[in-house]
């Protein structure tokens, strides 16, 4: 069976420091890979999304992830985090081909320092 | 565009009540699935659906009923309320393997 740690439940960061979210996964091949983001209240917003080809992407709000086939990882990286960036993260995993039977993370809760 | 809209927003049940929670979607998305969310646990799969008259099982059916009859709705059926369902429920919907649009969801609580 598939399966999402996220080993930091949460972190801090000041304002305009660079921000890493880990990601481990286990999976038999490689899965389908996704950052979502949620506001206090609101539902899970799509940050970016991994399925093949190269190893880093791009996604909103100047977020990135690599993926990381040797360590099963794919952390979320921001170089600069702005106050807006709090919110609480999730990773998830899905089979190859499939997008639809998400396996999601515990969640990390981001705190940005003034 | 209203995306996937859930309602209600909040709702509170007794113990052995039965209610529907609605979904409905405006994308034209095949893809729709009802995830709970728990406090440490992330959001675990309770059913999901690939299409009109088509519903299959997630991780953690047991106490749920859904139903399919059209592209858009994809209405979450509690049958006899137990506090262990007190949660928040997500909704979401895609198409082919874009990622889940979330819906804001339903904070239920059974007393």
């Amino acid at each position: 069976a598939q399966s999402v740690t996220q080993p930091d439940i949460h972190i801090t960061v000041s304002e305009g420091a660079s921000l890493e979210l880990r990601c481990n996964y286990s999976y038999g091949a490689t899965p389908y890979l996704f950052w979502y983001v949620q506001s206090p209240g609101q539902g899970l917003q799509l940050l970016l999304k991994y399925f093949s080809g190269d190893t880093l992407v791009q996604g909103i709000k100047g977020f990135e992830a690599e993926f990381k086939r040797s360590q099963s990882s794919f952390n979320l990286r921001k170089p600069s985090v702005h106050w807006s960036d709090a919110a609480e993260y999730f990773c998830a995993v899905g089979p190859p081909g499939s997008a639809r039977q998400l396996t999601f993370g515990s969640g990390t809760q981001l705190t940005v320092l003034p | 565009n209203a995306g996937v809209t859930q309602t209600p927003k909040f709702q509170v049940l007794k113990t052995g009540q039965s209610m529907t929670l609605q979904c409905a979607q405006d994308m034209n998305h095949e893809y729709m699935s009802w995830y709970r969310q728990d406090p440490g646990m992330g959001l675990r799969l309770i059913h999901y659906s690939v299409g009109a008259g088509i519903t299959d099982q997630g991780e953690v059916p047991n106490g749920y009923n859904v139903s399919r009859s059209t592209t858009e709705d994809f209405p979450l059926r509690l049958l006899s309320a137990a506090p262990s369902q007190t949660s928040v429920y997500f909704c979401a919907s895609s198409k082919e393997n874009y990622g889940y649009t979330f819906g804001s969801g339903t904070r239920l609580t059974v007393v």
